[in-house]
């Protein structure tokens, strides 16, 4: 069976520092991949999919980015933090574009 | 562009009350339509799914069934528990594209 891991769970960054968040997924061969961010009391927000290693579109202009350097990790990345980066940050795979989303548990970041 | 509108929270209700939660959308053709449900500190799982008019999606004693007259997909319980007490939302895939509510949150008191 397919199971998706992120790391770290949560993460407390002081503003203008690096972040790496981690994506895996074990149990399928060339998934699509996505990252979501909830801010408190929200829903969700496509920030980045990826349907192939080095292939990622962004959905939303910010100071984030995402890299997928293998066919099941994806990476999401900042090189300097904002207060507004704060949130629940989601990994999700789906086998193509047309098929059911599942989701990872999720890393809770707060920025300060 | 195709979009989901579900009720507005929070659901307040006791435990073994009667849970309907609406969502609707806004889609040509037939997407297809899900429910995921969110427990605090977790990641969204999902609940049911449902890919063609008038198929009933169900699972732990929750149903929602694809009206494609109302463009509904509205989610049900007969008895809720406090274990439901969760946020639920109502999404869409069409052409490839995925489309969430905005949650509802629901809290069950015993």
């Amino acid at each position: 069976s397919q199971t998706i891991h992120q790391w770290p769970a949560t993460l407390v960054q002081p503003v203008g520092s690096p972040l790496s968040l981690e994506c895996t997924v074990e149990g399928t061969s060339n998934p699509n991949l996505y990252w979501y961010r909830q801010a408190a009391g929200r829903g969700l927000q496509l920030l980045f999919y990826s349907v192939g290693i080095g292939q990622i579109s962004s959905e939303v202009p910010q100071n984030l980015s995402a890299s997928r350097p293998q066919d099941r990790q994806f990476i999401l990345s900042s090189k300097k933090l904002l207060l507004s980066d704060s949130g629940f940050y989601l990994c999700a795979w789906s086998v193509s574009s047309a098929d059911t989303q599942y989701f990872g548990p999720g890393t809770r970041l707060t920025v300060l | 562009g195709d979009s989901v509108t579900q009720m507005e929270g929070p659901v307040t209700l006791s435990e073994e009350a009667f849970l309907t939660i609406n969502c609707t959308y806004t889609a040509t053709g037939y997407p297809s339509l899900f429910w995921y449900v969110q427990y605090p500190g977790e990641g969204l799982q999902l609940l049911l799914k449902a890919t063609k008019a008038d198929d009933k999606g169900s699972n732990k004693g929750f149903e929602a069934t694809y009206r494609k007259e109302t463009t509904s997909f509205h989610l049900e319980k007969g008895s809720v528990q406090v274990s439901d007490s969760a946020v639920y939302f109502c999404a869409l895939i069409h052409n490839n594209d995925m489309r969430f509510g905005a949650g509802t949150r629901l809290t069950v008191k015993p």
